[in-house]
Order: C-alpha cells, then structure tokens, then sequence
C-alpha cells in the first residue's frame, strides 16, 4: 500500500524551538499533503507539495519533497504552544484525485510553554 | 457557517443497535468521504461520493450504508452495531482534482457498548 508513515511518532519540545516531522511512503505519488488535527476536532489542511516541487513555504511551515527517497518532511519554525497537535501526512498515489487519498498515522507534537 | 459539520458529535449505544450519522457541506464541493479513525489515530477512507455517485467503497462490511440526497449530503447509517465499530467518524469534502485539499468535520465519537 502507499500509506505514509510518520515519525517520530511523538514530539515534545519547548516554545520557541523547532519541530521536524517526517514521512515516508511507498509508491509514486502525485502530491503530498500534510494536516494538522487538534484534539477532539477534524483534520485540517496545512500544505500541498507536487511532485515535481522540492521546497515549499507556508508561514513558519517549511516542507520538503524527496521523491527519490519517498520521503518528505515538515518543519515548524519558532514553535508555539498553540502548535500542540497531531500532524498527518496524506498521498495520493501517481493516478492522482484526492478520492484515494491515504492517512499516515501521525507525529504527535507537544509544545511546552 | 460552518463548512463541514457533521451530527451528533458523540454517539453512545449499545450492540445490535441501527444508527446513523449526517454530514453536509456549504463548499459547493463535488466529492465527500467518510474516514474511520480508530483509538491509535489511524485514519482510513471508507468511502468516497461525487455527485451523489458512489465511487470508492473500501473493505468496509455491509452493515455500514452510506447515502447522499445530493452533492451536499452524505449520511453514513450503520446496522447491526458491534464494539468493534467504535471510533471516530470523520466527514470530509474536496473539489474532484488531484490538487484539492480535504476539509473535514470534527468527528462523531461512536461508542458501542
């Protein structure tokens, strides 16, 4: 299967550090997708990298694509306390259409104040 | 005016009972999903609907039924309950296209007792 997986599969860092999460997964894929779910509510969107893109910025979310690895990671710059979540990444295979998109099972970040 | 919302958010009940879950989303989007998050936060698809057409059904038993009235409807009714069927369930919308983002509501706890 292509599910991703995550690691480490826990987190715990102080407030103003960074965190580094990784994926790795097992086909080819179309685009890589990371969320963020907060406890007790659904996921929600962070950033989507393409295949054929490296390097992608979103505010203090730095995400890297190695698809000769299969691997991608995701950073999170001058961590905050509200960053405490879970972090998923999602593939969708070379056929593409986030209809099949499949789930890792999640970096959970802890961020002290 | 929120875009995905899903009902009730908790759902206690005992073996044997029938029950359903709604979903309905304001987005205008083409294609909703049901995703099962189990006790380790494993997130897997169970099915996926564009225009009202079923167009994924994972390995999913058939005591699970999904529905959609229309594109901005899709319930999830489930016969027979069993303790194994205890989970969060997770409602989603996309745009039908490889690039488009997943916007999830935020989950009915299922307990089977």
């Amino acid at each position: 299967s292509q599910q991703g997986e995550e690691d480490p599969q826990a987190l715990s860092i102080q407030e103003g550090e960074n965190a580094t999460m990784n994926c790795s997964y097992k086909t080819s894929i179309n685009n890589l997708q990371w969320y963020r779910q907060n406890s007790g509510r659904g996921l929600v969107h962070l950033i989507l990298i393409r295949s054929n893109e490296r390097e992608k910025h979103s505010g203090r979310l730095r995400v890297t694509l190695d698809t000769s690895k299969k691997s991608s990671s995701l950073l999170i710059t001058a961590s905050r306390a509200a960053d405490t979540a879970s972090y998923f990444c999602a593939t969708d295979g070379a056929q593409g259409g986030s209809e099949k998109l499949v789930f890792g099972k999640g970096t959970k970040l802890t961020v002290n104040p | 005016d929120t875009a995905v919302s899903q009902t009730p958010k908790y759902l206690v009940t005992q073996m044997g009972n029938d029950k359903s879950i709604k979903c309905e989303q304001n987005l205008g989007h083409d294609t909703m999903y049901w995703y099962k998050q189990d006790s380790k936060k494993f997130l897997k698809i169970m099915f996926s609907y564009n225009n009202k057409e079923l167009i994924i059904n994972e390995t999913v038993p058939n005591r699970f039924s999904p529905k959609s009235p229309d594109k901005a409807h899709l319930n999830l009714h489930i016969n027979s309950l069993e303790l194994g069927d205890s989970a969060v369930y997770f409602c989603a919308s996309s745009q039908a296209n490889s690039y488009s983002p997943l916007h999830f509501g935020n989950g009915t706890r299922l307990t089977v007792t």
